[in-house]
């Protein structure tokens, strides 16, 4: 079967740093996406890692461990504006069809 | 800038109503989604398309169909309406999957069944 695992919700100090991790277990692996969502709005893509290591990109950074089954995504200098659902995607297949599995997401409060 | 853009942001019909949700893309992509979204259980895919007239089943396609006869536009349709069916409705749009091709979403239709 196809599992991602993500904390449900997490809170945090503003200019503080997270980190959210996720957990997989999938039938293959193409890629792993995060993207944040503001409540009442559309996920927007944050990141995209396909090879061990980190990705960064402003004050968002994001790892991979395909060994490991895991990724997390690291906010830093948190702003309020911060505090959204972030979520994790795997895309197991290969090829054009592009289809993702996505975890439930974890909800991020920022306090003052 | 991709655009997605989805018909109603909400809608309330009747149990046992034909409903039709809309959305329209306007970056020339290949590939459409439909999902639905709750609490606790994230997004699950009810059907895609990778080309006009052409449609897959996602995980949860019970009681859905769907109709692409453009390319920009995709359509999911709601045979006979239920109430276990209200929901978050979200389309999503993006090319075929080359390296780190993101879906594109639309903002969302939310769904009541009464």
């Amino acid at each position: 079967g196809q599992n991602i695992d993500q904390p449900t919700e997490m809170t945090a100090t503003e200019g503080a740093i997270v980190q959210i991790n996720c957990t997989y277990q999938t039938s293959g692996f193409n890629g792993l996406f995060w993207y944040q969502q503001h409540a009442g709005e559309a996920p927007t893509f944050l990141s995209y890692n396909v090879l061990d290591g980190l990705e960064e990109k402003g004050r968002f950074s994001s790892f991979l461990s395909r060994s490991k089954g895991y990724s997390y995504l690291l906010l830093k200098e948190l702003q309020m504006k911060d505090s959204a659902s972030y979520l994790c995607a795997v895309r197991p297949f290969s090829g054009g069809y592009n289809k993702l599995i996505f975890g439930a997401g974890t909800r991020l409060a920022v306090h003052p | 800038d991709v655009k997605v853009t989805q018909s109603s942001r909400y809608l309330v019909k009747r149990t046992g109503e034909k409903v039709f949700l809309e959305c329209v893309q306007d970056m020339d992509h290949e590939n459409m989604f439909w999902y639905r979204q709750d609490p606790g259980l994230g997004l699950r895919l009810i059907y895609f398309s990778y080309d006009v007239k052409m449609k897959e089943k996602g995980d949860i396609p019970e009681g859905y169909s769907v109709s692409r006869e453009k390319k920009e536009r995709f359509s999911l349709i709601l045979e006979s309406a239920s109430t276990n069916q209200t929901s978050m409705y979200l389309c999503a749009s993006s090319f075929p999957g080359g390296q780190g091709q993101p879906q594109h979403f639309g903002d969302g239709t939310r769904l009541s069944i009464l």
